[in-house]
């Protein structure tokens, strides 16, 4: 049974160019999560999605990021003009969405994002 | 979700038991406790979970106060390889709402040859 899965694992990228972030949740989640960890900080909840919605995100900068998670495909994370703070590790978790189940989040091995 | 306390940092010996605690006085009734941990530039590992009960696993042992307001988790036989750093979370966990976890700093645990 194959893990969350995220790539690339590790991502350069140039000011102002766009970075996508991809994840594939565990077979059979229907929740998925993006979490990003800034250099020597813990991890901060960016946002929530299940198929084709939106669910809270609360922590998404109001700016340049956006995130989907199709009826078809991985979960896509995109970061427009990025700048140098968005360097960080971006990790993905999902969760089983069947109501009264367990509600543990299981995490990818996360994108390493750098910004030159 | 319910505010915890843990400490920075813990040592411990290889091959002896890992006791970590947990502080979370505010917890409310429907709060369950998580515990994940981080080695090392990985992603977070989920852990363990428990409402009230006393939980155990392959991984590792949750001990609850029958009040709630504070947890341990232990890792029996600690080995290098469990020197990471552990986030003791409290969060709601109902029928339809699967929540974010919320982590605080964490204690760094660091197990000794």
């Amino acid at each position: 049974n194959a893990g969350v899965m995220q790539n690339p694992r590790h991502l350069v990228r140039r000011r102002g160019q766009e970075a996508r972030l991809r994840c594939s949740p565990m077979k059979g989640h229907s929740h998925v999560y993006w979490y990003r960890q800034l250099p020597e900080e813990g991890l901060k909840f960016m946002v929530y999605l299940q198929k084709e919605n939106i669910i809270d995100e609360s922590g998404m900068p109001k700016e340049r990021f956006s995130a989907e998670f199709p009826k078809e495909g991985p979960s896509i994370l995109r970061i427009q003009q990025v700048v140098r703070g968005d360097s960080a590790a971006y990790f993905c978790a999902s969760s089983p969405g069947v109501p009264g189940g367990s509600y543990e989040q299981y995490f990818g091995p996360g994108t390493r994002l750098t910004v030159t | 979700d319910a505010k915890t306390t843990q400490p920075t940092s813990m040592d411990c010996a290889e091959g002896r038991a890992a006791n970590l605690p947990c502080n979370h006085s505010t917890i409310s009734g429907n709060e369950y406790v998580y515990w994940y941990r981080q080695i090392h530039s990985q992603g977070p590992q989920y852990i363990i979970h428990g409402l009230k009960n006393n939980e155990t696993n392959e991984m590792a042992s949750l001990i609850i106060t029958e009040d709630r307001k504070s947890s341990t988790l232990i890792l029996p036989h600690a080995t290098l390889r469990d020197t990471a750093v552990y986030y003791c979370i409290v969060r709601v966990a109902i029928a339809g709402s699967a929540r974010q976890l919320t982590f605080g700093s964490g204690t760094q645990l660091t197990v000794l040859p």
